[in-house]
């Protein structure tokens, strides 16, 4: 089973931050978060992961809770081209660990 | 560099038949994974592999067979095909422990 769990679906406006929460209450302390996103059928993309600081890049910014339990991934000027199927998975710790996605979040951008 | 790629793009096969499809990347990647993704659905883990030699089963491992013989290749063989296993096909690289994963386009694969 996935370790995180996600909504299904979330709408943002264009040029609004879109905000996407993840949890992973049992995630391990050795374990980083990672998010990708899946534009229509093509292959995930990396976007951005962490450990237990605040992460900002090109492309967006992760917020980790204190406890680690959750995660939220700030696109903060969404546009039409954000709309895609957004996934959070945690990895790390264990060299032969599965990497288990969930069913992600599929954020619209509303025009 | 070429990343991770994929071979066939598209494929039919009709009920019984074999088939592999090739997976390879040129990162120097340990860490190589199958996934299949089924319309409207996330990507459920088949089989995945922490080296040459190593192979383990995911989460959708029946089916399917996979072998790891040098670092760069990871073929997935379905053995029988089932219109069950109609679905779009996703091969993934990465560094070992953590480290982003890099995935190919894809293979869509239609069992008549």
């Amino acid at each position: 089973d996935a370790k995180t769990t996600q909504p299904p679906s979330m709408d943002c406006a264009e040029g609004r931050a879109a905000n996407l929460p993840c949890n992973h209450s049992t995630i391990s302390g050795n374990e980083y978060v990672y998010w990708y996103r899946q534009i229509h059928s093509q292959g995930p993309q990396y976007i951005i992961h962490g450990l237990k600081n605040n992460e900002t890049n090109e492309m967006a910014s992760l917020i980790i809770t204190e406890d680690r339990k959750s995660s939220t991934l700030i696109l903060p000027h969404a546009t039409l081209r954000d709309t895609a199927v957004y996934y959070c998975i945690v990895r790390g710790g264990n060299r032969d660990d599965k990497i288990i996605f969930g069913k992600g979040t599929r954020l619209h951008i509303l025009p | 560099n070429a990343g991770v790629t994929q071979t066939p793009k598209f494929q039919v096969l009709k009920t019984g038949q074999s088939m592999t499809l090739q997976c390879a990347q040129d990162m120097n990647h340990e860490y190589m994974s199958w996934y299949r993704q089924d319309p409207g659905m996330g990507l459920r883990l088949i089989h995945y592999s922490v080296g040459a030699g190593i192979t383990d089963q995911g989460e959708v491992p029946n089916g399917y067979n996979v072998s790891r013989s040098t670092t760069e290749d990871f073929p997935l063989r379905l053995l029988s095909a089932a219109p069950s296993q109609t679905s779009v096909y996703f091969c993934a690289s990465s560094t070992p422990y953590a480290g982003e994963l890099f995935f190919g386009e894809g293979s869509r694969l239609t069992v008549l």
